[in-house]
């Protein structure tokens, strides 16, 4: 039973361009949230996606956007990147609503120069 | 607002002994659940345990158990009988209620040493 999946596993960008991230959910699961993890620091929530629709949102600016296919897999987008965005970006999927049953990817590291 | 705070930056065990992180949070929520992560070097965040806020009894599974006083509202974890595999980060999070969307709240995290 495959777990989550993301890709790319590592990424190199330079400041002021753009990045899609991608994950695929867990078997079973619908539902679709991102967390950003500075360095050093824990998960802070991005946003959630459930029947193709962004249903809650975390303290990030419209930079940030994403998308959830019919499959359920997602997208994460960030626009004119900064050196702050630099960070491991984890994926968990669950059913909706979410109750206990969170399973994370291993992430992708995103380095801004 | 909702808060989870781990005040033990970084922690030291002997290998075979029992240690326990501590975790404190903050909701004027009455349903919420705790979970205990182990983050290793890979980065992909392992669920060890979880504990609901209606839960009377204290969770286990296997090595590890959460220590819940609700009145205080900590929700420390237990690892007992230490192994070198244990040596990683350890968030405590807090979730969110589910019909409001059920994020998840971590805390700074501890990072765990095993000695041998």
């Amino acid at each position: 039973d495959a777990g989550v999946t993301q890709s790319p596993t590592h990424l190199i960008k330079t400041r002021g361009q753009q990045v899609t991230l991608r994950c695929s959910p867990k078997s079973g699961h619908d539902t679709v949230s991102w967390y950003q993890q500075a360095l050093g620091q824990g998960p802070q929530f991005i946003f959630q996606y459930y029947e193709e629709e962004e249903r809650q949102r975390g303290n990030f600016p419209d930079r940030f956007s994403g998308h959830q296919f019919p499959n359920y897999s997602s997208e994460l987008n960030v626009n004119a990147l900064l050196l702050g965005d630099s960070a491991l970006y984890l994926c968990a999927s669950s059913l909706y609503p979410p109750i206990y049953g969170y399973t994370f990817g291993s992430g992708t590291r995103l380095t801004v120069v | 607002a909702q808060k989870i705070t781990q005040t033990q930056p970084g922690m030291f065990v002997q290998e075979k002994e029992a240690v326990t992180l501590d975790c404190t949070y903050d909701t004027s929520d009455q349903s919420y659940g705790l979970f205990w992560y182990k983050q290793p070097s890979s980065g992909e965040m392992i669920f060890l345990i979880y504990q609901g806020s209606y839960d009377e009894q204290n969770a286990t599974e296997g090595r590890y158990s959460l220590n819940f006083q609700k009145a205080r509202k900590s929700a420390n974890l237990v690892i007992s009988a230490s192994q070198l595999g244990d040596s990683a980060m350890y968030f405590c999070a807090m979730r969110e209620v589910p019909n409001q969307g059920g994020k998840l709240i971590f805390g700074q995290g501890t990072e765990l040493s095993v000695k041998p």
